[in-house]
């Protein structure tokens, strides 16, 4: 199946800082979607990529498609505390556009310290 | 966006019992999907959905573990069956719109 490498694993910052993490995919991807899931909630959806090299916004958040499709990064820029959470990357691949095959990154666990 | 209800919220159960999951859509999907989330884990897809048809289960899940309904185009029942502590994790309902997968806010499922 699918394999997606997202790192870090965790990050501490502090209040104010901007932060970066990134997932690799061991083939090539058609969609990128970006989760945010806080404590005892589901998963929300923050950015969703469709081209290759696209680089999209919402709010303080950027995500950009990776020129070779197989990576994506997500920086969220001047952290407050509640950015805190668990981040997600998922993806879709070329192959197939069946939500089935949507899968899923480890996740980030955000804390910011203040 | 899609909005998307799931009940219970959370229980706690026994070993051996069932535990049925509801989830309702804000407006009619073809497919619904039901995903598990172990502690500290990412997401696993169980299963999809499908109205007037059988789910289609994921490699490990058996429908004998993970009976699902689909009366309509809204709603859709997970049963997590003859529970055992390995089976405490958040359930989530999923549903898939333009290519973008939304999510309920899931069921925390604790089997004591």
């Amino acid at each position: 199946g699918q394999q997606l490498n997202q790192s870090p694993q965790s990050m501490f910052i502090q209040e104010g800082e901007d932060v970066s993490m990134n997932c690799t995919s061991s083939s090539i991807f058609n969609t990128w979607l970006w989760y945010k899931q806080d404590p005892g909630e589901g998963p929300v959806l923050l950015i969703a990529l469709y081209k290759a090299g696209e680089l999209t916004s919402n709010g303080r958040l950027t995500a950009q498609f990776g020129i070779t499709r197989k990576d994506s990064f997500l920086n969220i820029s001047a952290s407050i505390p509640s950015d805190v959470g668990i981040y997600f990357c998922a993806g879709l691949p070329i192959s197939s556009g069946s939500a089935r095959q949507l899968t899923f990154g480890s996740g980030t666990q955000l804390t910011v310290l203040p | 966006s899609a909005v998307i209800s799931q009940k219970p919220s959370r229980d706690i159960c026994q070993r051996g019992t069932s535990l049925t999951i509801q989830c309702q859509v804000d407006s009619q999907v073809t497919m619904m999907f039901w995903y598990r989330q172990q502690p500290g884990q990412s997401l696993t897809l169980i299963a999809t959905a499908n109205q007037g048809s059988e789910a289609t289960y994921e490699s490990g899940f058996v429908i004998d573990k993970f009976p699902i309904s689909r009366p309509n185009l809204t709603f859709s029942t997970l049963t997590v069956s003859n529970m055992s502590p390995e089976d405490s994790s958040i359930y989530l309902c999923s549903v898939n719109r333009a290519n973008e997968q939304f999510f309920g806010p899931g069921t925390r499922l604790t089997v004591l």
